[in-house]
């Protein structure tokens, strides 16, 4: 069964860092690209980052380049999001999802991040 | 605001059939057939319905089924049950973008 499990999340001020992660089961982790999309409160889904499968490849939507920085570690089966510089915009859950050609066949449950003084 | 336009609620009696429409424009929804659906209970995590714009994954029901015409793809979902109740939201490839998928705003399905 696959399984993505994200966890990190919380209350942060303006300004700081957060990052969060994500452990895969299930399946062959290292063949997939793999994507952070986020929902913030009474407003749709949003792409926040891809990842190629041996992280050699990776994109941003605009709103975070520059802040937000997509890794992996294939050998622990694990994704992460390196989030710095947040601002109140960026409040929303956070899930992981597995990219499967333009979709995203399996997703976690999310991590919830406030940014808030 | 998002990419893609999609109606905020749609209703339906148990046992009726709906259809949620999702327009983008000719660079995202009618340029492409990578058109996917979400179902997505409230605390839950979002499950794919459709992707490339009909095809469903193996375990969805197929009371679930979708189509595209022009810069419009729709959701129809027959024989509504009360488990259906959930948010919808639809995606789709674009070529416009730093990332390569544009969604659209969600929406929100109630079973009467």
């Amino acid at each position: 069964e696959v399984q993505l499990v994200e966890s990190g999340g919380g209350l942060v001020q303006p300004g700081g860092s957060l990052r969060l992660s994500c452990v895969a089961s299930g399946f062959t982790f290292s063949s997939y690209w793999m994507s952070w999309v986020r929902q913030a409160p009474g407003k749709g889904l949003e792409w926040v980052a891809n990842i190629k499968q041996d992280g050699s490849e990776r994109y941003y939507v605009d709103s975070v380049k520059g802040r937000f920085s997509i890794s992996r570690d294939n050998a622990k089966n694990s994704l992460y999001l390196q989030m710095t510089g947040l601002r109140a915009g960026d409040t929303a859950v956070y899930y992981c999802a597995r990219r499967h050609t333009v979709a995203t066949d399996y997703w976690g449950q999310g991590t919830l991040v406030t940014v808030s003084s | 605001q998002s990419a893609l336009t999609q109606p905020a609620s749609v209703s339906g009696s148990p046992g009726q059939s709906i259809t949620i429409s999702c327009t983008g424009t000719s660079s995202d929804v009618g340029g492409y057939n990578y058109v996917s659906w979400y179902q997505h209970h409230p605390g839950k995590a979002p499950k794919l319905m459709i992707y490339e714009v009909s095809n469903r994954p193996s375990g969805v029901s197929n009371r679930f089924s979708g189509s595209k015409s022009g810069n419009t793809a729709s959701l129809t979902i027959s024989g509504l049950q009360a488990e259906d109740e959930a948010d919808y939201h639809c995606s789709s490839f674009t070529m416009t973008r730093s990332l390569d998928v544009v969604f659209g705003g969600g929406t929100r399905l109630t079973v009467l």
